[in-house]
């Protein structure tokens, strides 16, 4: 069965870093480009960043850029979100999904359950 | 970036009848060289991980039922559930996948009238 386990949920202060982990199970892992998707409370989805199946290629929604930095390890089978300089406006559900691809140009066919980040003093 | 747009914000559909929510691209998702349009439909629960339900405008993933249905081609997509139950309660996305940033429509709740 195809899983993905999110961890690394945390309430941290403005300006602070936090490190998401995404464990995979039941795929070849370093077949697929992976994807972080954020969710802020009563929101809608919004794309956050991927990752191709090597690692070698990063994409990253503007907000972001500058502070997140997505990264995998495929020998363990895990995605990573390091979230630095962190905002209020960061505050969300962040949820692990597998791109039905080694492309970035497909959908995100596997999600996980999410990880809570809080952003607040 | 591509804006995607959805109608409505929300819907209330008698049990057995016809639930119908459209999206729309601010520019063609539609790849001529494979043919395919590079959008799909998403389902949420209350407090559960969306689920993918339709990938390429109307492919349909294993094991969704098939009174769900993805039709539309270039900007203009319609997910249509043919006969609405009580488990469809949820709140529905389109996405489009065609050039990166990948970006979601705001979503349709559909519920029980």
């Amino acid at each position: 069965e195809v899983q993905l386990v999110e961890s690394g949920e945390d309430l941290v202060q403005p300006g602070g870093s936090l490190r998401l982990s995404c464990a995979a199970s039941g795929f070849t892992f370093t077949n697929y480009a992976m994807s972080w998707v954020r969710q802020a409370p009563g929101r809608g989805l919004e794309w956050v960043s991927s990752i191709d199946g090597s690692g070698s290629s990063t994409y990253y929604v503007d907000s972001v850029k500058g502070r997140f930095t997505i990264s995998r390890d495929n020998s363990k089978s895990t995605l990573y979100l390091q979230m630095d300089s962190l905002r209020a406006e960061d505050s969300a559900i962040y949820y692990c999904a597998k791109i039905d691809s080694g492309s970035f140009l497909a959908a995100f066919h596997i999600w996980g359950q999410g990880t809570m980040v809080t952003v607040s003093s | 970036d591509i804006v995607v747009t959805q109608s409505p914000d929300s819907l209330a559909v008698s049990l057995g009848e016809r639930a119908t929510i459209n999206c729309k691209s601010s520019q063609s998702v539609l790849y001529s060289f494979k043919n395919k349009n590079y959008l799909a439909w998403y389902q949420q629960k209350q407090g559960q991980p969306p689920k993918l339900l339709i990938s390429w405008a109307s492919t349909r993933e294993s094991g969704v039922p098939d009174r769900f249905s993805g039709s539309g081609s270039g900007s203009d997509f319609t997910l249509t559930i043919s006969s609405l139950q009580a488990e469809d309660v949820a709140v529905y996305y389109c996405q489009q996948y065609y050039n990166t940033p990948p970006t979601f429509g705001g979503g349709t709740k559909v519920e029980i009238k």
